[in-house]
């Protein structure tokens, strides 16, 4: 079945440390692959997106995510957590475009402490 | 420019009962999303409107079913209420093509007692 995976369900790190979110998948083709960010009690917002090419992407917020595809995985990372940085993140995936559905993993609820 | 809005917020229902919720897509979308997401879960895609038809389907019952308007809003219905189905249901908007992402509302919270 077509998938993604965060191993991790909950992860501390202290302010100022590197971070680093874990997303394997699972499909039959090179998927679109995505990292959303949720706060508590709202929607989802992207952080960045893979699609084709430069396999190191960046995006808002300072994050940055590399797609392996011999590891079959999606990490995404930041250089120096903020506490602002405190919430939920969802790797999610899809393979073609038009009427795909794009599939979430179970997320990774991170904590920022001073 | 608006992003997607969903209405209500919040919803307390009894079982059995019948809930609409309601989205409006993002400017220039036409294909719209909806997902369930369980307390502590990831969003689980429903289904998908484009062009009035729904296109795509996830492992929901019949008891879910929904609805696209000429000017590409979307409703969900979702008939028979169980305590199951409590949950934020997150509408999502895009358009059709292979690079494009999904641009999601607040979402309604959902409660069946």
């Amino acid at each position: 079945a077509q998938s993604v995976t965060q191993p991790d369900i909950h992860i501390t790190v202290s302010e100022g440390a590197s971070l680093e979110l874990r997303c394997n998948y699972s499909y039959g083709a090179t998927p679109y692959l995505f990292w959303y960010v949720q706060s508590p009690g709202q929607g989802l917002q992207l952080l960045l997106k893979y699609f084709s090419g430069d396999t190191l992407v960046q995006g808002i917020k300072g994050f940055e995510a590399e797609f392996k595809r011999s590891q079959s995985s999606f990490n995404l990372r930041k250089p120096s957590v903020h506490w602002s940085d405190a919430a939920e993140y969802f790797c999610a995936g899809r393979v073609g475009g038009g009427y795909q559905k794009v599939t979430f993993g179970t997320g990774t609820k991170l904590q920022v402490i001073p | 420019d608006a992003g997607v809005t969903q209405s209500p917020t919040h919803l307390i229902k009894t079982r059995g009962q019948q809930v609409t919720l309601r989205c409006s897509p993002k400017s220039g979308h036409d294909t719209v999303s909806w997902y369930q997401q369980a307390l502590g879960q990831g969003p689980q895609f429903i289904f998908q409107y484009y062009e009035e038809e729904e296109r795509q389907r996830g492992n929901f019952p019949d008891r879910f079913s929904g609805h696209q308007f000429p000017n590409y809003s979307s409703e969900l219905n979702v008939n028979a209420l169980l305590l199951g189905d409590s949950a934020l249901y997150l509408c999502a908007s895009s358009t059709t093509g292979a690079h494009e992402k999904l641009f999601f509302g607040s979402g309604t919270q959902l409660s069946v007692l």
